[in-house]
């Protein structure tokens, strides 16, 4: 079946920008996950959501970082002011119940 | 506070021999442990889990786990590397209090040489 998706799978942008970054779970799965990896390192929890509401922030790194989850499936995570610091793999995973979380591909973010 | 460590950045294997990529693990409560593999620009892939029962843990593509409470250890196992083994492999441990969030170790590069 279809897995995790993300869009873009690349994204290029300036220091200061907006971006938006979209992840589609696998359906029926009632978990979200974002995560953030950067070079060398392993991915770090950045929020989590159950259903619609976002049941876990605590990873956000500042208020400029944000996501939603309106109807309880696809997730947009929307980064306001981006600084070269930001530069990153954003991962998106999903899961249902107790399951391993399944991860998408991936949206390679660039702050030039 | 939960943490996950591997202490190899990259191992070196010969097609054909034992591979071994180590990770430990610090965790209040009981450990859910899982190994994900990463191959170049693919998202990561869940290998293997153990949550509880016996200690070595059989998974996907003849990898096995070996859990060992004493030292806190759930190093990942193959008894014949392949070639297509090759890539990144991330060891992770649940959160005992909060489900929802998963820790993950550094990344150890598994290089096997024909």
């Amino acid at each position: 079946g279809a897995g995790v998706s993300q869009t873009p799978s690349n994204k290029v942008t300036e220091k200061g920008k907006y971006v938006e970054l979209r992840c589609d779970p696998i359906s029926g799965h009632t978990a979200l996950y974002w995560y953030r990896q950067s070079l060398g390192q392993g991915p770090e929890f950045l929020i989590y959501f159950q259903g619609t509401g976002a049941a876990d922030d605590s990873g956000l790194p500042n208020d400029r970082f944000f996501a939603v989850r309106p109807e309880g499936s696809v997730s947009t995570l929307k980064i306001q002011r981006t600084e070269r610091g930001d530069s990153a793999v954003y991962l998106c995973a999903s899961s249902l119940m107790e399951q391993p979380i399944s991860f998408g591909p991936g949206t390679r973010l660039t702050v030039l | 506070a939960q943490s996950v460590a591997q202490p190899e950045d990259q191992v070196n294997v010969a097609e054909g021999n034992p591979l071994t990529v180590k990770c430990t693990y610090s965790v209040s409560g009981n450990p859910y442990l899982f190994w994900y593999v990463q191959y170049p620009n693919r998202g990561l892939q869940f290998l293997l889990k153990y949550i509880t029962g016996d200690n070595l843990v059989k998974g996907s593509y003849g990898f096995e786990a070996e859990f060992n409470k004493s030292q806190t250890s759930f190093h990942l196992k193959k008894p014949s590397a392949l070639v297509s083994d090759s890539a990144l492999y991330f060891c992770a441990v649940r959160d005992g209090h909060n489900f929802n969030k998963f820790y993950f170790g550094s990344g150890t590069k598994l290089n096997v040489k024909p």
